[in-house]
This record gives C-alpha cells, sequence and structure tokens, in this order.
C-alpha cells in the first residue's frame, strides 16, 4: 500500500541555519503531497502542498517540490528561527483521497 | 471564522471504563476524521465521517467507535478502556472530497488511562 517514510528525528539546528526534512513516498498513481506542522501543545496545521509533479509548495519561508523522479518531496528553510520548532509531518492522499502519514519529524532549533 | 473545537481538553480514566470525546468542525465542513497519537506508533487514523455517514475506518479494534450529527458535530467512544489507550486523540475537518486532505485539526484531547 502506499506509504511515507520521513527522516528520523529530532533534528537539532542553530537559528539562522539551512534546514532540510527528507520525506519519500511509495504509492500508486500520483497522490498529492503534503506537509503539515504541528506546534507545542496544538493540533497539526497545513504548512504546504503539492498536487502535481515538479509543483512547488511554499508558506512562511519553507518550500518543498514534488520529485516524481526521485519519489521524494523534502522539506527545506533557508534561515531557520526558534519558533519554527515543532513536529514535521509529511503526507500523501490515497485514491480515497485518505491521509497517508509519515511518522513526523522533531525539529528543535536553538538560540 | 471559529476553528475545530474539542472537548474536554484532558481527560483521566480508570481501565474498563468508558469514554466519550466531542468535535465540533469548522461551519461549513462535513467530513470529521479522527486520529489517535502516540508517541511509538505516531499519527494512527481511526475513522471519518461525512454527512452522518462512516466513509472510512482504520485498523483499530470495535472498542473505538463514532458517529456524527446532522450539524457535523462528531463523538467518539472508546469503551473498555486499556492502559495502552492512553493517548492524543485529534479531530480534523475539512470539506471532503478531493478537498478532505486540506484538513483543519482541533488542539486534541489527551487522554490518560490509568
Amino acid at each position: 500500500g502506499d506509504s511515507v517514510t520521513q527522516m528520523e528525528g529530532p533534528v537539532t539546528l542553530s537559528e539562522e541555519a539551512f534546514l532540510t526534512i527528507n520525506c519519500t513516498y511509495t504509492a500508486t498513481g500520483y497522490p498529492s503531497l503534503f506537509w503539515y506542522v504541528q506546534y507545542p501543545g496544538e493540533g497539526l496545521q497545513l504548512l504546504l502542498k503539492a498536487t502535481k509533479a515538479d509543483d512547488k509548495g511554499s508558506n512562511k519561508g519553507f518550500e518543498a517540490t514534488y520529485r516524481k523522479e526521485t519519489t521524494s518531496f523534502h522539506l527545506e528553510k533557508g534561515s531557520v528561527q526558534v519558533s519554527d520548532s515543532a513536529v514535521y509531518f509529511c503526507a500523501l492522499t490515497d485514491s480515497n483521497y485518505q491521509l497517508i502519514w509519515g511518522a513526523g519529524t522533531k525539529l528543535i532549533i536553538k538560540p | 471564522k471559529a476553528g475545530v473545537t474539542q472537548t474536554p481538553r484532558y481527560l483521566i480514566k480508570t481501565r474498563g471504563q468508558q469514554v466519550t470525546l466531542s468535535c465540533s468542525p469548522i461551519s461549513g465542513h462535513r467530513s470529521v476524521s479522527w486520529y489517535q497519537q502516540t508517541p511509538g506508533q505516531g499519527l494512527q487514523f481511526l475513522f471519518e465521517y461525512f454527512s452522518e455517514t462512516q466513509r472510512n475506518k482504520g485498523n483499530f479494534p470495535g472498542r473505538f467507535s463514532g458517529r456524527q450529527f446532522s450539524n457535523s458535530r462528531s463523538e467518539m467512544n472508546v469503551s473498555t478502556l486499556e492502559l495502552g489507550d492512553s493517548a492524543l486523540y485529534l479531530c480534523a475537518s475539512s470539506l471532503g472530497g478531493e478537498k478532505a486532505a486540506e484538513a483543519f485539526f482541533g488542539q486534541g484531547t489527551r487522554l490518560t488511562v490509568v
């Protein structure tokens, strides 16, 4: 079945560092891809999405490009802030539009 | 516009008891999904309701059940609680269909079973 694999955390970076969180997927068909973020004590929020190959989703300085050839959707940000500390989830939609989730990657940004 | 509201925020129950959690979706959203989140298992899908009908169900025992009312509010029930049911239960609402994945989540109900 469809699945999503994320890099294990926690990922610890200093403020203003460059961030990459890897996400790869296995799917039949052409899923849409998503990044959600969960700040401490809160539910998940949609961060960005991409619906077809080569699409780039972006929001709040974060970007991810839908790479069909490598089945990847890596999350990047050029300069992270302490406020970016959170858990990041990569997900895809299956043929029933159901979300299939990665395990989540905890990001810790130190001042 | 009000977000997704889950009540209660925290709950402590004893093994063997049952519990009911509530979720009020965003106005206009007809799809409500429930998830269990634990440190060991991550985010696991429980079920989805759309217009009072259960459309999808995850791989959970029959002790976990849910329902949706005509105003789209949803409840989930867990009977005969076990220690392993301790988790954060998240509710998400969406327009459904192709927009199902653009979900809005509540803050969750933290259930502790002792």
